[in-house]
């Protein structure tokens, strides 16, 4: 079983529509990510969370919200869907150290496919 | 802000050839770099990391350089095959570690010939 899974892997939508995308974990990492991937434009930080009480802003954050409801569980809301929001979605996870002193090895889900109409 | 540049953004060699894959990144107060593939459909996998101490990293036929103050990176792969075709992205530390986040290249979208 994958140690990072992500729901769904696709969705399509319509412009106004609110959508949740799950990430789940069975690594035991204290921190989560979502990224964004666009064609051209590489993966940019969304949100990340370091535990349940402590959720931060990415570069692009404006049009998301998170939530973090357990060590394990991490969703990205999109209130209002826009088309500008398509794009592939990836939760990441990661724990201090593992990669080495001050280093935080990131491990990625498979991406969630976000179309919005 | 750092910035990550891949050179070249797309590849396509016979099977069989060395090549080298190239990331620069603008601010060299890193902690570490992480390079990665991407296969169609599917995450990423970590394939190498080098902290800021090391100046190279090994595993198979990969070998990755490091070095930070001229801001760059290489990928070297060695006897290239089929099953090498991938997107190849390399990443930096936002700040500190990693906590943060990763800045990534855009990629090199890599294909080897059969």
């Amino acid at each position: 079983d994958a140690d990072v899974t992500q729901t769904p892997r696709n969705r399509i939508t319509k412009t106004g529509k609110r959508i949740m995308l799950e990430c789940s974990q069975t690594k035991g990492h204290d921190r989560m990510y979502w990224y964004r991937q666009d064609p051209g434009l590489g993966l940019r930080l969304i949100y990340y969370s370091f535990d349940v009480k402590d959720i931060n802003k990415g570069e692009i954050s404006d049009g998301y919200s998170v939530s973090r409801q357990a060590q394990a569980k991490f969703s990205l809301s999109l209130e209002s869907a826009i088309p500008n929001q398509t794009a592939l979605y990836f939760c990441a996870t990661s724990v201090r150290g593992e990669g080495g002193r001050e280093t935080d090895t990131q491990y990625f889900g498979p991406g969630t496919r976000l179309t919005v109409l | 802000k750092q910035e990550v540049t891949q050179i070249p953004a797309a590849l396509s060699v016979p099977e069989g050839e060395n090549l080298v894959l190239n990331c620069s990144f603008t601010d060299s107060a890193i902690y570490n770099l992480q390079w990665f593939r991407q296969d169609p459909g599917k995450g990423l996998t970590s394939l190498l990391l080098i902290q800021s101490s090391q100046r190279e990293q090994t595993s198979g036929r990969l070998n990755a350089s490091l070095d930070k103050s001229s801001g760059r990176s290489t990928l070297y792969i060695a006897a290239s095959q089929p099953g090498d075709s991938a997107t190849y992205l390399c990443a930096v530390p936002d700040s500190g570690g990693g906590a943060d986040g990763l800045t990534f290249g855009k990629g090199t979208h890599l294909i080897i010939q059969p």
